[in-house]
């Protein structure tokens, strides 16, 4: 089964960049797009990043996507850290029946 | 453009739960309605989807037979039902519309806990 692997968490501090990784388990993450979502504690989860680097309306360009085919990985990258963007991270992408996969999710704490 | 889901609901271990996901400010049939959940402390877990202009349904191996999704088109309504359920399905469960970039939006979630 196809998996996504993200670290547990991350922290740094406001008004530097931070990057969480998001390494797919077999095949190649380039294969399927893959997005990023945002999750503040007892909220729905949001869209910061589709189709592997690409931001929705109202999402400020200080989040970037990227793909790393030598890696197997995607990335997202939050520069000018702000505390509001203290949340839990989710990459999602696609298996080989086009089911969707979540990573397990990675916390960013911004301290 | 909104999805507003069905409030939370309590269950005994071995009953089953539907709960619903009312769509508005889009055309209901025009795009794909994706269920996830998240049990407590835990990350996204993806259920499945369902086409509400055709019907056809995918579902993840891991609910196959306890699963089933259906609409309602005259009232912009998706739902969920979940049958046999156990402890380890108490969860906030999500839907949420696969429009121009999965998934937006997300309704607001509704939490099923199960206990005896």
């Amino acid at each position: 089964n196809f998996m996504l692997t993200q670290p547990h968490s991350v922290s740094e501090s406001p008004g530097k960049t931070v990057t969480i990784s998001c390494t797919g388990s077999s095949g190649s993450i380039a294969s399927n797009y893959v997005q990023w979502f945002r999750q503040r504690p007892g909220s729905a989860p949001t869209t910061v990043i589709y189709e592997d680097k690409r931001r929705p309306s109202g999402v400020p360009d200080r989040f970037s996507g990227s793909i790393d085919s030598s890696s197997n990985s995607a990335s997202l990258t939050i520069s000018g850290l702000k505390t509001e963007d203290e949340a839990d991270y989710y990459c999602q992408s696609y298996d080989s029946g086009s089911h969707v996969v979540f990573g397990g999710g990675t916390k960013l704490t911004v301290l | 453009v909104q999805l507003v889901q069905s409030g939370a609901e309590v269950r005994k271990p071995g009953a089953s739960v539907t709960v619903s996901c009312k769509a508005s400010g889009y055309t209901f049939t025009g795009n794909l309605v994706h269920w996830f959940r998240q049990a407590p402390g835990q990350g996204l877990e993806w259920m499945g989807r369902m086409n509400p202009n055709s019907g056809v349904t995918t579902y993840a191996q891991k609910f196959q037979g306890r699963v089933t999704m259906t609409r309602d088109t005259s009232i912009s309504t998706a739902y969920m039902s979940l049958t046999k359920l156990r402890s380890d399905d108490t969860a906030v469960y999500y839907c949420a519309r696969a429009g121009a970039f999965p998934f937006d939006p997300w309704g607001q979630g509704t939490l099923v806990t199960v206990s005896s």
